[in-house]
């Protein structure tokens, strides 16, 4: 089955600097990688997404990029600001649907 | 507010009992798949239902069982519970499996087995 890896494990910034996330996944079949923020207590949400047929996709101060050679993706986060802290996963989806996460982020933007 | 609700946000069992833990997808997502979140990890994929059929299990028991209705809710069932099942328990709900599709993930549900 599909294997993702995720580094760092804890990062972290000062305010308004940037951070990268990275994330490697085993499986070729692999086509969709979402990136979830999940605040303590609660359930991960959904703050960007990319399809294997692009490359890279920017949302705001949010960006993903994605090398199908390598099997590897990052999130990037300019401008970091405190409201940033959380946890980020990463994920890969395979067949079915079904998403294998990575072990997780935690961020922390000191201000 | 992804429109994912979940019942109840805390529960504490005793190792041996039985959990059921209730799911509401979205009107009109067909699939529900259902994960476990140890303190610290990623959520480790349970099993998925599409249309009120299983459609695929991740590494887990026989004792994890599921079932999924009509009206977009969706029950995740544990058996024998025992103390490593303490965890927090999430439901995500997609339109479709294409493997492209979003998951919108729920609140969760924190199980303490003791």
């Amino acid at each position: 089955g599909e294997n993702v890896e995720q580094h760092p494990s804890t990062l972290s910034v000062q305010e308004g600097d940037s951070a990268v996330i990275k994330c490697t996944y085993s499986d070729s079949a692999s086509n969709y990688f979402p990136w979830y923020k999940q605040e303590l207590g609660k359930g991960p949400q959904l703050i960007i997404d990319i399809r294997s047929n692009v490359g890279e996709k920017k949302d705001q101060r949010i960006a993903v990029t994605l090398n199908k050679t390598a099997k590897h993706f990052s999130l990037h986060i300019t401008e970091t600001q405190p409201e940033d802290s959380a946890v980020y996963f990463c994920a890969a989806s395979t067949t079915g649907n079904q998403f294998y996460f990575g072990t997780g982020t935690s961020l922390t933007v000191i201000p | 507010e992804t429109g994912v609700t979940q019942s109840p946000t805390h529960l504490i069992k005793t190792r041996g009992q039985q959990v059921t833990l209730r799911c509401s997808s979205q009107s009109g997502h067909n699939t529900v798949s259902w994960y476990q979140q140890a303190l610290g990890q990623g959520p480790q994929f349970i099993f998925q239902y599409y249309r009120e059929e299983e459609n695929g299990r991740g590494n887990f028991p026989p004792r994890f069982s599921g079932l999924q209705f009509p009206n977009y809710s969706s029950e995740l069932n544990v058996n024998a519970l025992e103390l490593d099942d303490s965890a927090l328990y999430l439901c995500a709900s997609s339109l479709d499996v294409v493997s492209t599709d979003t998951q919108y993930f729920g609140p969760g549900t924190r199980l303490t087995v003791l």
